[in-house]
C-alpha cells in the first residue's frame, strides 16, 4: 500500500529551536495531514493540506505541500518540550483509506 | 463532550485465542476506523465502518473483523491469534465516512505470548 515517508526518522533539538521534518508519498492524493502521537497514546490530529494549496499555518506549525515533488514538510517553530513526541504525515487516496508515514521522532530537550 | 473512548487499555492473551475490542467514538460521529500500529509496520488501516456498513478494509487475514452498531460503537475481533497480532490497535472517529478530521482514542495494547 501506498505511504507517506517521512525524512529524517529522529530529531533532537534544543528548546526554543525550529523543528523540520518532511514527507513524501507516491501517487495522487486528496489531502495530506500531520499528526502527534505521545509516548504510545492516541494520535492528535494537527494539520491538514488540501492538494491546491501550497502552504498553511496553525499556530507554531507551517505546512508545506510540493505536489510536483509529491512532498510536504512540517515546521515546528520555537519549540517546546512540551512539543516531544512523534509525527506522522498521512495521506487520503482515492478510494478513501488513510495511509501513514513511518513518523519522526522528535526530542525537544529543555 | 467525552472523546473517543476504548477498552480495554491493555490486553494480554496466548497464541490461538480470540480477542475483541471496543471502541465508543465521539457522540454524533457516524464513522469508525481501525488502525494497527507495530514498531516494524507503523501504522496500518483495518477497515472503516459507517451507518453500520464496512466502507473499507485493509490488506488483513480474513482473521480480523469488525462490526459496528446503530449507536455508532465498533468492535473490532481477531480470531486464531498469532504472536504478531502484538500491537496497539488504534481507533478513531469521523462526523462522515472518510472523514477528512480524525479523533482517535488511546489505544488497545495487546500483548499475544
Amino acid at each position: 500500500s501506498q505511504q507517506g515517508e517521512e525524512d529524517p526518522q529522529a530529531l533532537s533539538i534544543q528548546e526554543g529551536e525550529n523543528a523540520t521534518m518532511n514527507c513524501s508519498y507516491k501517487t495522487s492524493i486528496n489531502n495530506l495531514q500531520w499528526h502527534r502521537q505521545n509516548s504510545g497514546r492516541g494520535l492528535v490530529h494537527l494539520i491538514l493540506i488540501r492538494s491546491n494549496e501550497r502552504e498553511k499555518h496553525s499556530g507554531r506549525l507551517r505546512v508545506t505541500l510540493d505536489t510536483s515533488k509529491k512532498s510536504s514538510s512540517l515546521l515546528i517553530t520555537a519549540s517546546r518540550a512540551a512539543d516531544t513526541a512523534s509525527y506522522f504525515c498521512a495521506s487520503y487516496y482515492g478510494n478513501n483509506r488513510l495511509a501513514f508515514g513511518k513518523g519522526n521522532q522528535v526530542v525537544v530537550i529543555p | 463532550k467525552a472523546g473517543v473512548t476504548q477498552t480495554p487499555r491493555y490486553l494480554i492473551k496466548t497464541r490461538g485465542q480470540q480477542v475483541t475490542l471496543s471502541c465508543s467514538p465521539i457522540s454524533g460521529h457516524r464513522s469508525v476506523s481501525w488502525y494497527q500500529q507495530t514498531p516494524g509496520q507503523g501504522l496500518q488501516f483495518l477497515f472503516e465502518y459507517f451507518s453500520e456498513t464496512q466502507r473499507n478494509k485493509g490488506n488483513f487475514p480474513g482473521r480480523f473483523s469488525g462490526r459496528q452498531f446503530s449507536n455508532s460503537r465498533s468492535e473490532m475481533n481477531v480470531s486464531t491469534l498469532e504472536l504478531g497480532d502484538s500491537a496497539l490497535y488504534l481507533c478513531a472517529s469521523s462526523l462522515v465516512a472518510g472523514g477528512e478530521k480524525l479523533f482517535f482514542g488511546s489505544g488497545t495494547q495487546l500483548s499475544v505470548l
